[in-house]
């Protein structure tokens, strides 16, 4: 059983496109994340979502956006791509803040 | 917001011997350190976290310690295999809510044979 995933698991597009990622947990958890890994392997959080609050990391563009269709999923939406935008982009899902994070999968996006 | 550094960036140690990392974080309001293993092309997966209520917890090969006052923790690998040959993560969290994981830079360990 999938805990975490994810697709697509690779994603190719150009510049200036728009693309979305989806991310479902079938682990009853109440909080959501997106994180970004890029080149260098540096995991960055970009949201962490409840159903009561969504914090967005200030460095986050605003051509980025979560979605919430239900507790259970958590879409990430990216608006007029940029070069700058490839990288490994990970779904988690905790309990609560502070708590263990089950990871997805990733996605691979590459801007072209 | 939370600062979490990370020392060394790369670690090359013998089969058989032990592997330490260490993290020191900013915000003295964290009270969740956990620490992920993430293998090439893998995703990040836990090996152990702790609680800032408790100072060392211990699960089989490895070992986390937390000095609160100091704000470092530090992750131990004794008698190191190859399959621990990965990069290793420790994060910090303020815990509650939908507060998510500060990461530090990573190390990448090496295990020689």
């Amino acid at each position: 059983d999938t805990a975490v995933s994810q697709t697509p698991k690779y994603l190719v597009t150009q510049m200036g496109n728009d693309k979305s990622i989806k991310c479902e947990q079938n682990l009853g958890h109440d909080t959501m994340y997106w994180y970004k890994q890029d080149s260098k392997k540096f995991l960055k959080i970009m949201f962490s979502y409840n159903n009561k609050e969504l914090i967005i990391n200030e460095t986050v563009p605003n051509r980025f956006s979560p979605k919430s269709p239900d507790k259970a999923h958590l879409n990430l939406h990216i608006n007029s791509l940029e070069l700058g935008d490839s990288a490994v982009y990970f779904c988690a899902s905790s309990q609560e803040g502070g708590s263990q994070e089950y990871f997805g999968p990733g996605t691979r996006l590459t801007v072209l | 917001g939370e600062n979490v550094e990370q020392h060394p960036s790369t670690l090359s140690v013998q089969e058989g011997d032990s592997a330490v990392i260490k993290c020191t974080y900013s915000d003295s309001a964290s009270n969740y350190f956990p620490w992920y293993k993430q293998e090439l092309g893998k995703r990040p997966q836990l090996i152990i976290d702790i609680r800032s209520n408790v100072g060392e917890k211990k699960d089989q090969r490895i070992a986390v310690t937390l000095n609160k006052t100091a704000k470092h923790f530090s992750l131990h690998i004794t008698e190191t295999q190859p399959e621990d040959s990965a990069v290793y993560f420790c994060a910090a969290s303020t815990g509650g809510g939908a507060d998510g994981l500060t990461f530090g830079k990573g190390t990448h360990l090496i295990i020689q044979p």
